[in-house]
């Protein structure tokens, strides 16, 4: 069965550090990966995704991944962290059967000033 | 420009009573997908559907149903809520397996 895990409940970071939220996945064939936020009373906003090609996926906001596949993981990774990346993080694999999305429990990334 | 608007946004609903949260999306996508989000479980799928006439049960659909009878609405029926559906829960439809989903902005359910 595909599934994601999420092994930090939360990150702290300071401004202007690199970030890192981490993500490991199982996936039966090839996987379509995902990177969503969420920030306070909002619906999840996508990031990135990995689908084929290279390794090193950019996404919005100055995000990139990197897809490692020999250790099954798709970290979310920001050189220079800003206070307004302060949210919720959840990265998803697409099924590739059903299309279902299947989340993680999220990541919760605090950029402290 | 498309959209995927939920209604209502907030809902205090006593126990035993049906409720209906609904979904409209603007893309001509043809997959739909129901979530609550709950603390400690991130996202769970509810149901899902493929295309008109199509419903396909997810992880965690007892006391839920859906019906889609076009393409733009996926509405989420609860047949008799229970305190155990409080929860935020998001519509999300997509294209294709290789496209991101459009997310909506949530339904806060409180079953009291």
């Amino acid at each position: 069965a595909q599934s994601v895990a999420q092994p930090e409940d939360q990150v702290n970071v300071a401004e202007g550090n690199p970030l890192t939220v981490k993500c490991t996945y199982s996936v039966s064939g090839n996987p379509y990966l995902f990177w969503y936020v969420q920030y306070p009373n909002r619906g999840l906003q996508f990031l990135l995704k990995y689908i084929t090609g290279d390794n090193l996926v950019k996404g919005s906001y100055g995000f990139e991944a990197e897809f490692n596949k020999s250790q099954t993981s798709f970290h979310l990774k920001k050189p220079s962290a800003l206070v307004s990346d302060s949210a919720l993080y959840f990265c998803a694999v697409r099924d590739g059967g059903t299309y279902k999305y299947i989340f993680g429990t999220g990541t919760r990334l605090k950029v402290l000033a | 420009d498309a959209e995927i608007t939920q209604s209502p946004r907030h809902k205090i609903t006593e126990t035993g009573r049906q409720v209906t949260l609904a979904c409209h999306q603007t893309w001509n996508h043809n997959n739909m997908f129901w979530y609550r989000q709950d603390l400690g479980h991130g996202l769970r799928l509810i149901h899902y559907s493929y295309g008109v006439q199509d419903t396909n049960k997810g992880e965690v659909s007892d006391g839920y149903s859906v019906s889609r009878s076009n393409t733009e609405d996926l509405p989420l029926t609860l047949e008799s809520a229970a305190s155990s559906q409080t929860s935020v829960y998001f519509c999300a439809s997509s294209e294709s397996i290789r496209q991101s989903a459009f997310f909506g902005q949530g339904t806060r359910l409180t079953v009291v």
